[in-house]
């Protein structure tokens, strides 16, 4: 059973980068029959889907955050990760990691981590 | 960006009854949809894909129907477990987007 494990701080202070990592057990992240995708979840937004990596490194952002969104694959690690630049409190959100099927469907997800940007 | 718009936002029913959550989208697109029930804390668990093949391991109560604008996702004898929220996703196009979500309250 693939399972996804979220880490990275829940406090980030206004202009900062905000840095999380998906560790992946029980399946290898190089599988070419997924996508690792991030997803975030606020009152204001709902669910907002972030983007993707694939196990070769392509990647797909949202064009609403693509300046500021880098998506990274180390599958030494079996893990993937995201970095969201210069963040506002408007970023204030729980953030989710998934694996996704090919067709983009997310069929499984992380725990979820609530980041709070704040001075 | 492709617009979900679900409905209704909130539904009350009891147990047994058959409920319904419609979504539709501001364009076409053809059957790439897929629905997550949602419970509080949790993250979003996968019910349905491809507008009406249900996920492993989910109820066969749960279904799924339509396509290219309007899509149904009903549940033909409601749970005490199905209290949760409901959101339809759409995968036709770049940037993949959600509805707003329905709550689904057991009376």
């Amino acid at each position: 059973q693939v399972q996804l494990q979220q880490s990275g701080p829940g406090l980030v202070k206004p202009s900062q980068t905000l840095s999380l990592t998906c560790t992946v057990s029980g399946g290898s992240i190089n599988s070419g029959d997924h996508y690792w995708s991030w997803i975030r979840q606020s009152p204001g937004k709902g669910l907002e889907w972030i983007g993707y990596i694939y196990y070769s490194g392509n990647t797909y952002y949202n064009p609403s955050l693509k300046s500021r969104v880098t998506i990274s694959i180390d599958t030494s690690q079996n893990q993937f990760s995201l970095k969201l630049s210069s963040v506002t409190a408007s970023d204030t959100a729980l953030y989710y990691c998934a694996r996704d099927d090919y067709g983009g469907n997310s069929v499984n997800w992380g725990q979820g981590t609530l980041v709070i940007v704040s001075s | 960006d492709i617009q979900l718009t679900q409905s209704p936002s909130f539904l009350s029913a009891s147990v047994g009854d058959r409920v319904t959550v419609s979504c539709r989208a501001s364009q076409a697109i053809s059957t790439y949809v897929a629905w997550y029930q949602q419970k509080p804390g949790r993250a979003p668990k996968l019910l349905i894909y491809s507008a009406s093949t249900l996920q492993t391991g989910v109820p066969s109560r749960f279904s799924g129907s339509g396509s290219e604008t309007e899509f149904t996702l009903t549940i033909s004898s409601l749970q005490p477990e199905d209290s949760a929220s409901y959101y339809c996703q759409q995968l036709n196009r770049y940037p993949f987007t959600f509805g707003g979500g329905t709550k689904v309250e057991i009376q």
